[in-house]
């Protein structure tokens, strides 16, 4: 069936660091992908989202690109602060509606300052 | 608008008891979902209500497990007995339209059995 893999977690960053939250899928044909993230103490959000192959989704500085040749969907930032200290989740969909939404095991992000 | 309200946000039980956690969606918003997330693994489906019918309950991981959602509002997730096992998160998401992941998602609630 269907799968998502992110990353082993946590990662710890400095602040201003670089981060790279590696997501790749396992799904026959071209499902929508997602990233959500979870704050300490609140529901899922979603982050951004692509929903075609070569489409860029982007938000709060967060950046990720829907590659079907390797079949990934990383999750970037160039500069991230204390305040992105979240899990984020990798997840994907099948347009049809007909399935739910399958998550990765999500990534723990600290932002040391 | 409010966004999706579930509790209790904690809950601590002894196995074999019951514990009963309630999801209030968007009004308006005829699709509901619940999902588990299990410490360290990945958030998983469990079912999925269109109004007050269960479209899809293939997550659901056996018969100690009973969702309601009467009149189509809020649902409830009956564990009756709760097992050690049962100990993770309970997310509960509504969305207008199935499609495109447009979901909301509640805060969750945090279902700990010792």
């Amino acid at each position: 069936g269907d799968s998502v893999t992110q990353m082993e977690g946590p990662v710890t960053l400095s602040e201003e660091a670089c981060l790279t939250i590696n997501c790749t899928y396992t799904a026959t044909g071209y499902p929508s992908l997602f990233w959500y993230v979870q704050y300490p103490g609140e529901g899922l959000q979603l982050l951004l989202k692509a929903t075609k192959a070569d489409d860029k989704g982007s938000n709060k500085g967060f950046e990720a690109t829907y590659r079907k040749e390797t079949t990934s969907f990383h999750l970037e930032k160039g500069s991230v602060q204390v305040s992105d200290s979240a899990v984020y989740f990798c997840a994907l969909i099948w347009n049809s509606g007909n399935t739910p939404l399958v998550f990765g095991k999500g990534t723990r992000l600290s932002v040391i300052a | 608008e409010a966004g999706v309200t579930q509790f209790p946000s904690h809950s601590v039980i002894e196995k074999g008891q019951t514990v009963t956690l309630r999801c209030d969606p968007i009004s308006g918003h005829d699709n509901l979902y619940w999902y588990r997330r299990v410490m360290g693994k990945e958030i998983k489906f469990l079912l999925h209500f269109v109004k007050e019918s269960k479209q899809d309950e293939s997550g659901m991981p056996n018969n100690r497990f009973l969702a309601e959602r009467t009149g189509g509002t809020y649902s409830t997730l009956k564990v009756q007995p709760a097992e050690l096992e049962d100990s993770g998160v309970y997310f509960c998401a509504s969305s207008q339209t199935r499609t495109g992941g447009s979901y909301t998602f509640g805060s969750g609630t945090r279902l700990t059995v010792v």
